[in-house]
């Protein structure tokens, strides 16, 4: 079946834009992730989302992210006012539900931002 | 607050060789343990997992991995290398509780010699 998926694969822009990354999970999962890859690093993780709502959000940075995810399926990863340090690779996992322990990675987007 | 140690930046190895990647960790429980690798351009793909019982786990492609409480270690093996494992390869520890939020290490990159 199909995987994760995550749009765009590759995201320029320039300092202070705004940006939205999408991730799709597989169906039928009820958790998912958000992860930040810098180069050279493992992931960070930014936001966890149990159904509709975000049960942990302790990851993500500062204000300027944030991520949403209505209809419990697709999420948005949203960062304002981007700055050249948020460039990276964005990961999004997703999971079956809570008795079920193993993530399943997208290929990411890869944000640069000049 | 946990975390993993991946002390081996690069590794180089000749294909066929053995292969053995550290990991060591630090977490007050028991932890749940993972490995992934991630090929260029890929997502992370599962590699194998501990959570309990037996510490000797069988993963996918040849791969295995011992949990070794008393050295809080969870090294990453394979008896013959192939030429298509040079990837980055990343430890993780994750809790026991519902969100299974891992902590990933900063990888070590694999690079087979012919």
């Amino acid at each position: 079946g199909a995987g994760v998926s995550q749009t765009p694969s590759n995201k320029v822009t320039e300092k202070g834009k705004y940006v939205e990354l999408r991730c799709d999970p597989i169906s039928g999962h009820t958790a998912l992730y958000w992860y930040r890859q810098s180069l050279g690093q493992g992931p960070e993780f930014l936001i966890y989302f149990q159904g509709t709502g975000a049960a942990d959000d302790s990851g993500l940075p500062n204000d300027r992210f944030f991520a949403v995810r209505p209809e419990g399926s697709v999420s948005t990863l949203k960062i304002q006012r981007t700055e050249r340090g948020d460039s990276a690779v964005y990961l999004c996992a997703s999971r079956l539900d809570p008795s079920y322990n193993e993530q399943f990675f997208g290929p990411g987007t890869r944000l640069t931002v000049l | 607050a946990q975390s993993v140690t991946q002390p081996d930046i690069h590794i180089t190895v000749s294909e066929g060789a053995s292969l053995e990647l550290r990991c060591n960790y630090s977490y007050g429980a028991t932890p749940y343990l993972f490995w992934y690798v991630q090929s260029p351009g890929q997502g992370l793909q599962l590699l194998l997992k501990y959570f309990s019982g037996d510490t000797l786990v069988q993963g996918i492609k040849g791969f295995e991995a011992e949990f070794k409480r008393s050295q809080s270690s969870f090294n990453l093996r394979k008896p013959s290398v192939h030429w298509s494992d040079a990837a980055e390869y990343f430890c993780a520890v994750a809790s026991s509780g519902g969100s299974y939020i891992p902590t990933f290490g900063r990888g070590t990159s694999l690079i087979v010699h012919p």
